[in-house]
């Protein structure tokens, strides 16, 4: 069975510091792929990146990067030098070749930057 | 700006009413998807079209009703509807109906008010 762990609820910092968001998933599936998704009060779930699972490489895209590890089933984000405007509900997900494109979430980790 | 697009932004209904909420998207993609999202709660998947016919039904009650009447649009038509249903209703669409574990793109929703 597909299962997606934020186990951070909420995280609170101030403008300009680093922040990780965990994720860790569970899956029998041998190919299954891996997403980070951006939900701001507007509610719009924003896409910010897709792993697939022979890919371990990480990815930097500006202030964000991501850290795929296998052996702890785990697909980390790190903004650095957070600013306001990243405040937002943040969400992992995971979709199982088995299982085409539905995407299970993980419960989602409030993220507030502050001034 | 999003290109799925979802209307109403908003709604509010009675027990009784019937209403449909709308979805359209010109990424020419073939899958269009229906989620649902209760406050402080994740996206969780009702329904899958591809290629305009339903793959996936989430064990959905009839009282929602999915529509493709094309492949650009997706309608959700509701009816006796109950409180518990009041959420946040989203439409997402992906260039892969399935198993290509592709990055769905979402609308900004229609957040649904039952009474």
């Amino acid at each position: 069975a597909q299962k997606v762990t934020q186990a951070q609820t909420e995280i609170s910092v101030v403008e300009k510091e680093d922040v990780t968001l965990d994720c860790v998933y569970e899956t029998r599936d041998t190919t299954y792929y891996l997403f980070w998704y951006k939900q701001p009060p507007s509610g719009e779930l924003v896409f910010l990146i897709r792993r697939n699972s022979f890919d371990e490489q990480n990815e930097i895209s500006g202030r964000y990067s991501w850290n795929f590890q296998k052996s702890t089933s785990s697909f980390n984000f790190t903004i650095t030098a957070s600013q306001v405007v990243d405040s937002a509900v943040y969400f992992c997900a995971l979709s199982e070749m088995e299982y085409g494109n539905k995407l299970v979430f993980g419960a989602g980790t409030i993220l507030r930057v502050k001034s | 700006d999003t290109e799925v697009t979802q209307t109403p932004k908003h709604l509010v209904m009675g027990m009784t009413n019937k209403k449909s909420l709308k979805c359209e998207q010109h990424m020419g993609h073939r899958a269009m998807y229906w989620y649902k999202q209760k406050a402080k709660k994740p996206p969780e998947l009702m329904f899958v079209y591809s290629y305009e016919k339903l793959s996936i039904n989430e064990s959905v009650p009839s009282r929602f009703s999915p529509e493709c009447p094309n492949s650009s649009l997706l309608n959700l038509h509701l009816h006796a509807l109950q409180p518990e249903d009041s959420a946040l209703y989203l439409c997402a669409s992906s260039s892969q109906p399935a198993g290509g574990g592709t990055e769905a793109f979402f609308g900004q929703g229609t957040r649904l008010t039952v009474v």
